[in-house]
């Protein structure tokens, strides 16, 4: 079965730029989190999916994050601009439904400088 | 707001030690606690997932336990080897309402195993 997959792994861009990441979710997993790591640090949930409807987007930071999942497929995270802050490994995960095993993808290492 | 703490934040060991990694949480009111593995740059392993009406989950080497009462969990390494040398994470998961049931994270335990 394959995995929760994401890209880019790696992007360094300098401050005020934009930046989008992908992530391809479990076939057949209905919902889908974005989790925000950074160093020394556990995740932090910015957004939760359920199919392509968001219920849970207290912890994003919307003047500058978006995200959406087309289809209640694929999703896409966005930063635009980044901030120094912003630097990170986002980290997509997936689950069948409540009370499944969440399945982690590899991450996105994002430098800001 | 649901807040977890783990304990001990690193520790070192000799391979064949067996050690125990603990987690606290503040809400009780939990449906399932995952534990993880991180390997450095890379993304979250699962191990186990304990539900909230289990006492303890097994696999291999590994054996978890739940208290959810106390707001305890304890991860059990049984014979360790350097292998199992990475950042273990706990991650209790809540129903917030409306769907929203994401994990809450501790800053994990980070181990190394010593040859």
């Amino acid at each position: 079965e394959a995995g929760v997959a994401q890209s880019p792994r790696y992007k360094i861009i300098e401050k005020r730029q934009s930046v989008a990441f992908w992530c391809n979710p479990i076939s057949g997993h209905a919902t889908l989190y974005w989790y925000q790591q950074i160093l020394g640090q556990g995740p932090k949930l910015l957004i939760q999916f359920q199919n392509n409807g968001v219920v849970d987007d207290s912890q994003l930071p919307k003047d500058r994050f978006s995200a959406e999942r087309l289809k209640g497929v694929d999703s896409t995270l966005k930063i635009q601009p980044a901030k120094l802050e912003d630097s990170a490994v986002y980290l997509c995960a997936s689950r069948p439904w409540r009370d499944t095993e969440a399945f982690f993808g590899q991450g996105t290492r994002l430098t800001v400088v | 707001k649901q807040e977890v703490t783990q304990i001990p934040a690193a520790l070192s060991v000799p391979e064949g030690e067996n050690l125990v990694l603990n987690c606290s949480f503040t809400d009780s009111a939990i449906y399932n606690l995952q534990w993880f593995r991180q390997d450095p740059g890379k993304g979250l392993t699962s191990l186990l997932l304990i539900q909230s009406s289990q006492r303890e989950q097994t696999s291999g080497r590994l054996n978890a336990s739940l208290d959810k009462s106390s707001g305890r969990s304890t991860l059990y390494i049984a014979a360790s080897q350097p292998g199992d040398s990475a950042t273990y994470l706990c991650a209790p998961q809540m129903y917030s309402g409306g769907g929203a049931d994401g994990l809450t994270f501790g800053k994990g335990t980070h181990l190394i195993i010593q040859p």
